[in-house]
């Protein structure tokens, strides 16, 4: 149990496209959603917290008009990428934890994570 | 500034040793630290965590040692095995790990045969 999905696993695009990445809880309700970045041979960086129908609290430093994230469904998060530049190139990381409302204490479960290519 | 250190930054060990990995951290409303196991290219695999109310937690090989009083905690993996071989993230976190995680830099590392 507690499976999260990300697509894609990998997307190479050109400088100046907007790139969208999906987060999904196979086998659970999610309602708090965290998107992570992390550059070769670096720990995970937080970049925002994905809160079902709310507002993403996004971390100091992080765009939030750069970085937009939805959080639209219990199952579902998406991060999108815009106009996005060689420098964005890293690995994005989601991660989701059983819904808090019904069941505290629960860790959080991670994706396996998407590499984006920026050229 | 809210931070876990960990160490060592890499370690290499022989078949059927003991990897140690260590960890402390500063803000005493932690009250959740987990480690985490990634393979390159894929994201991180929850290994093991432990809570402030024990001191020790055994599963399988894994093991967690937590010295509340210290602000540290270690992972101890016994008879490593080269399939060991990965980066181990420690973290922590509030309200059980349903907070976001602060982690620490990792360590890599390498089992030989």
């Amino acid at each position: 149990g507690a499976v999260v999905s990300q697509h894609p696993s990998w997307v190479i695009c050109k400088s100046g496209t907007s790139v969208k990445i999906e987060c999904r809880s196979l086998d659970f309700q999610a309602t708090t959603m965290f998107w992570y970045r992390q550059f070769p041979k670096q720990s995970l960086m937080l970049m925002a917290t994905s809160n079902e129908g709310s507002k993403a609290t996004y971390e100091q430093g992080v765009e939030k008009d750069k970085f937009l994230i939805n959080h639209a469904s219990l199952t579902l998060s998406t991060l999108t990428v815009t106009s996005a530049h060689p420098e964005d190139s890293s690995f994005y990381i989601c991660s989701a934890s059983l819904d808090r409302a019904h069941n505290s204490n629960q860790p959080q479960h991670f994706g396996d994570g998407t590499r984006l290519s920026i050229l | 500034q809210q931070q876990v250190k960990q160490s060592p930054q890499s370690l290499i060990v022989q078949k059927g040793g003991i990897s140690i990995i260590n960890c402390a951290y500063e803000n005493t409303a932690f009250d959740y630290f987990p480690w985490y196991q990634q393979f390159p290219g894929k994201g991180p695999a929850l290994l093991i965590a432990i809570r402030p109310d024990v001191s020790e937690k055994k599963e399988g090989r894994f093991t967690i040692s937590f010295n509340k009083s210290a602000k540290q905690f270690s992972l101890h993996i016994m008879d490593s095995q080269p399939g060991d071989s990965a980066t181990y993230f420690c973290a922590a976190s509030r309200e059980g790990g349903s907070e976001k995680l602060v982690f620490g830099k990792g360590t890599k590392l390498t089992v030989n045969p």
